[in-house]
């Protein structure tokens, strides 16, 4: 049984275009998030969402648009890509507000735009 | 916003030896969260240990323990008798206690290699 699932796990696709990457979590948790993995293997936050609402939204540019229908998804959809958003894409759940819950991470997705 | 340093970009090993993996963090906080994951090949990301910053204890997991340093913000992760499938990136993270949405504050990352 996979705790966090995503889709794709491997994203090609041209400058220009939209697309988006979905998060699923059958863990029950009440907090997802987004991270990105760049080409050096730095991953950094992206967004934060507890209950389906917005609590971190780092500098990340606004044609990266988190979608969160219920608590167990956490979309992202991105648009006019660009050369530079090639990287990983980890989506990750966690419950409650207390820091030393374990965050479970999905397989990834590596975007690649051409 | 808390820095985690990871000063060692690569590490080497023998199997069945010991290595000490580093990690300093820089933060203004006295509670928070740290941890280390491992990220193999797969690239899945697998928690090896956490420590929180409140307990005095060092946590320990197997063949996987921490020398936690807290007045020298330093939090080092020892693998014992390394096996052949530790090798991979390991990665040192930080976490709020008390704000930040609880997201994890990621170092550069150590990459073990562990040869025969």
């Amino acid at each position: 049984d996979t705790a966090v699932s995503q889709t794709p796990k491997y994203l090609v696709t041209q400058m220009g275009n939209d697309k988006s990457i979905k998060c699923e979590q059958n863990l029950g948790h009440d907090t997802m998030y987004w991270y990105k993995q760049d080409s050096k293997k730095f991953l950094k936050i992206m967004f934060s969402y507890n209950n389906k609402e917005l609590i971190i939204n780092e500098t990340v540019p606004n044609r990266f648009s988190p979608k969160s229908p219920d608590k167990a998804h956490l979309n992202l959809h991105i648009n006019s890509l660009e050369l530079g958003d090639s990287a990983v894409y980890f989506c990750a759940s966690s419950q409650g507000q207390t820091s030393s819950n374990e965050q479970y991470f999905g397989p990834g997705t590596r975007l690649t735009v051409t | 916003a808390q820095t985690v340093t990871q000063s060692q970009p690569e590490m080497s090993v023998q199997e069945a030896e010991t290595v000490t993996l580093s990690c300093t963090y820089d933060t203004s906080e006295s509670d928070y969260y740290l941890f280390w994951y491992k990220q193999p090949p797969s690239r899945q990301m697998i928690l090896v240990i956490r420590q929180e910053a409140y307990k005095q204890q060092n946590a320990t997991e197997n063949r996987f323990s921490v020398n936690f340093q807290k007045a020298a913000k330093s939090f080092s992760l020892k693998i014992s008798d390394s096996q052949l499938g530790d090798a991979a990136m390991y990665f040192c993270a930080y976490r709020s206690f008390s704000n930040s949405g609880y997201a994890l504050n990621f170092g550069k990352g150590t990459s073990l290699l562990v040869t025969p």
